[in-house]
């Protein structure tokens, strides 16, 4: 069985621009939530979507925003990029929503210059 | 809200040795408590979980432990092998419910040979 699938792995961007990250969860998995990992403030939830509703939200600027799909795929943006947002954006999966194991992807990297 | 102390933050133990990791949580209706695994490069990965109503469980050469009292749990790893050497993060779950987890900053654990 796949694991979760983030695209793309590595990215720069500059200051000023947008970026889109993608996640495809495990097959089955209905419940995707995103987390930001830095060094400094470690890792730190960003959403959890479920059946295509946001069911939760982190404490972060309206910069960030996300959506998932009818087939649970799930996207998230970051408009008017800082370079403070450079850090590694981890998807997780689960097969249901509440409280249970995680499926983390690789993350998507994310350099702001 | 809550918050999610860890310590050491860093451990190194010789291989066969034992390696424990402890955490606190503030948020009294936390009531799951998983411990991941980082290995570089590499999303987290699930190794143990407990909720609130148990106060110990095991798997092979890992345990964790729960005082609910005293709001802490901590994570045991005996017979430790190189591949053991990875970031371990605790974390708690401050709803009660769904997948805003809360993580500790994290142990950097080194099982020298």
């Amino acid at each position: 069985k796949a694991g979760v699938t983030q695209t793309p792995r590595y990215l720069i961007k500059t200051r000023g621009q947008q970026v889109t990250l993608s996640c495809s969860p495990i097959s089955g998995h209905r419940s995707v939530s995103w987390y930001q990992q830095t060094p400094g403030q470690g890792l730190q939830f960003l959403f959890e979507y479920f059946s295509e509703t946001q069911r939760n939200k982190g404490n972060f600027p309206g910069r960030f925003s996300g959506r998932q799909f009818s087939n649970s795929r799930s996207e998230m943006n970051v408009s008017t990029l800082e370079l403070g947002d450079s850090a590694l954006y981890l998807c997780a999966s689960s097969l249901r929503q509440g409280t249970g194991e995680l499926f983390f992807g690789e993350g998507s990297r994310l350099t702001v210059l | 809200g809550e918050n999610v102390e860890q310590h050491p933050s860093t451990l190194s133990v010789q291989e066969g040795d034992s390696a424990v990791i402890k955490c606190t949580y503030s948020d009294s209706a936390s009531n799951y408590f998983p411990w991941y695994k980082q290995e570089l490069g590499k999303g987290p990965q699930l190794i143990i979980d407990i909720r609130s109503n148990v106060g110990e469980k095991k798997d092979q050469r890992i345990a964790v432990t729960l005082n609910k009292t005293a709001k802490h749990f901590s994570l045991h790893i005996t017979e430790t092998q190189p591949e053991d050497s990875a970031v371990y993060f605790c974390a708690a779950n401050p709803s009660g419910y769904g997948q805003n987890f809360v993580f500790g900053p994290g142990t950097r654990l080194s099982v020298l040979p």
